[in-house]
Parts: structure tokens; C-alpha cells; sequence
């Protein structure tokens, strides 16, 4: 198994610009979710989703756009590049939620708005 | 509101030397409490869970409900222990809280 795996590794983009970031997991997760690392700020919660069609907001969701058409994948779109969205980002997922089941995390992508 | 506090940002710690990351969560209910780890050039994984009450890698930590705490601790560190260490609350609505982390330098 692959685990979690993110594209690309690195982006550079101009404000203004849009891209999708993608996320594909091939543990059959029902959980995925989308984080931002930030220094001095941790991780932080932009989007989660709970299933194949569910998706909600975490901590700072502004500027980001999720959808979850299948189990495997989660993408995350960046619709309009702003300088502030400049992050390493992670993706990570489980089979549920909860203590038993501990979060898989992909090794991110590092992407810098000009 | 943060959620998850951990003060210190940077921990130098000689060799040998016994290790403790705090961590302090904010929370009304059952919590439940992680520490994850990033080492460098590679993926962050989880180290610990407070409701296995295990060892890992020499660390562990206790859950305090009562000073609401869940420090991590290594009597000796080792210069492998050298990461960024995260301290995760999850809310129990599909959320996993992350304090801002601290790294950890084991200083041979």
C-alpha cells in the first residue's frame, strides 16, 4: 500500500491563480481531512470529510474549496491564490474517527503564492 | 480559542538528559489525546494515544483530568528523539485539535 499520497510536492503560484492540490489514499479510509502547518501555528484544520460525499469545514476553511466524489480521493482547491495561503499542506485520513484510530498523514506539499 | 496549549516552542536537551513536552487541553468532555511526531524527512505519525497507556520509543504520558494535562516524558533522550512533537485533542466531532508543537533538539 502507498498510504497517503499527495501531489504535487511543491507549487509556486502568482496571486490570483488556482490550483488543486490532490490527496489519494488506498486504505479504503472513510475519514480524510486537509491540514495546514503553519510556523509557530501548528496544524490546522481546513477541511474534513467523513465519507464518499460529506465534507465540512474545520478551523479555517477560508479560500478553500473540498469535494469527495470517491473513497480514495480528496482533493483541495484553491480557487483565487493569496499570498497568506502561502503553507505546507498535509493530508491525512483513517478508518473512523476517534482514539483507535490514529491519523495517516501524507508527506505534504509545500506550496508558496507570489 | 486554542484548545490545545503547548508553551515552549524549542527544547534543547543534552544527551542522556530526561525529556518533558507539556501539554494542556481545553475541553469539556471525555477527551481524548494524542502525540504525534514529525521527524525530519518524514511523514508525521502517531507516537502515542493516552487510552493504550503505552511506551513508545521510551516515551510516555499520562492523562491528568484534573490540571488537564498530557505531558510527554522520556527519562533519557536520545539523539534519534531529535523532532517536532505534537500534542492533538480530538473533540469528538470528527475533529482533531493540534497544539502549535515544539521542537525537540538532542544535543549530543
Amino acid at each position: 500500500n502507498a498510504g497517503v499520497t499527495q501531489t504535487p510536492k511543491f507549487q509556486v503560484l502568482k496571486t490570483g491563480q488556482s490550483m488543486t492540490l490532490q490527496c489519494a489514499q488506498d486504505m479504503n479510509h472513510e475519514y480524510m481531512s486537509w491540514y495546514r502547518q503553519d510556523p509557530g501555528m501548528g496544524l490546522r484544520l481546513i477541511h474534513y470529510s467523513v465519507g464518499a460525499g460529506i465534507t465540512d469545514q474545520g478551523e479555517v476553511p477560508n479560500g478553500y474549496n473540498v469535494s469527495r466524489s470517491t473513497t480514495e480521493d480528496f482533493p483541495l482547491r484553491l480557487l483565487s491564490a493569496a499570498p497568506s495561503q502561502t503553507s505546507v499542506y498535509f493530508c491525512a485520513s483513517s478508518y473512523g474517527f476517534g482514539s483507535q484510530q490514529p491519523q495517516h498523514f501524507g508527506d505534504g506539499t509545500r506550496l508558496s503564492i507570489l | 480559542a486554542q484548545r490545545v496549549t503547548q508553551p515552549e516552542k524549542l527544547l534543547s536537551v543534552f544527551k542522556g538528559a530526561p525529556v518533558e513536552l507539556k501539554c494542556n487541553y481545553s475541553y469539556s468532555g471525555s477527551p481524548e489525546l494524542f502525540w504525534y511526531v514529525q521527524y525530519s524527512r518524514q511523514r508525521l505519525q502517531l507516537l502515542l494515544r493516552h487510552i493504550s497507556r503505552e511506551s513508545i520509543k521510551g516515551f510516555t504520558a499520562d492523562l491528568n483530568k484534573g490540571e488537564t494535562s498530557f505531558h510527554l516524558k522520556k527519562p533519557f533522550a536520545q539523539e534519534e528523539d531529535s523532532a517536532m512533537y505534537y500534542c492533538a485533542l480530538s473533540e469528538g466531532n470528527n475533529r482533531l485539535a493540534f497544539g502549535k508543537g515544539n521542537q525537540v533538539v538532542v544535543i549530543p
